[in-house]
């Protein structure tokens, strides 16, 4: 149980154009999901926690009008970059919990890379 | 100072042997402690989450020190497919995850 989908894995785009991710829980639902950025040999930074039916939370240095959240419904969240740069390119990985406590569960990752 | 302080490693540990990693954290309201693993370029993936009691999971062991805001994590009878980067997390403010930068465990044979 807990399963996360996140689509696409892989994902090449020319700089100035937007990509989606989507993030979904499969077997659960989800209010609150987390948005993640990783560069190379660097821990996670969360970006944002999207809440369902509301705006997301943005932590501090991630512009929200560049990276759109959307949580429509409880089961499907989606992460845009706009206007993507090359220096956009890392690894988006969003994460959700049924619990809300233990055992965060996360999608398999997107790798961007803007050229 | 970081939320979530780990030794970047690598250890490079032989097969068979036992290994250690330690963990250190600032935030004393912090409640959920997990240790994550993260193979190359992969998502990480829970290994176990850390009680005050300390818990095991087969050659894996957690422990929690809350009064020296540490955690530690054992791993016993070292193999192959152990080779990865342990993260350990804390929940911060607002339930969030706040995860330490890793340890590099390189198991050779």
């Amino acid at each position: 149980g807990a399963v996360v989908s996140q689509h696409p894995s892989r994902v090449i785009c020319k700089s100035g154009t937007s990509v989606k991710i989507e993030c979904r829980s499969l077997d659960f639902q989800a209010t609150t999901m987390f948005w993640y950025r990783q560069f190379p040999k660097q821990s996670l930074m969360l970006m944002a926690t999207s809440n369902e039916g509301s705006k997301a939370t943005y932590e501090q240095g991630v512009e929200k009008d560049k990276f759109l959240i959307n949580h429509a419904s409880l089961t499907l969240s989606t992460l845009t970059v706009t206007s993507a740069h090359p220096e956009d390119s890392s690894f988006y990985i969003c994460s959700a919990s049924p619990t809300g406590w233990y055992g965060y569960t996360f999608g398999s990752g997107t790798r961007l890379t803007v050229v | 100072r970081k939320e979530v302080e780990q030794d970047p490693g690598p250890f490079n540990v032989p097969e068979g042997a036992t290994v250690a990693f330690n963990c250190t954290y600032s935030n004393s309201a912090s409640q959920s402690f997990f240790w994550y693993r993260q193979d190359c370029r992969k998502e990480p993936k829970l290994l176990m989450s850390v009680y005050s009691s300390g818990n095991e999971d087969g050659r894996f062991t957690a422990q929690l020190n809350r009064a020296s805001q540490y955690i530690s994590l054992l791993i016993r009878d070292s193999k192959l497919s152990d080779s990865a980067t342990y993260l350990c997390v804390v929940n911060g403010d607002g339930n969030k995850l706040v995860f330490g930068a890793g340890t590099i465990l390189r198991v050779k044979s």
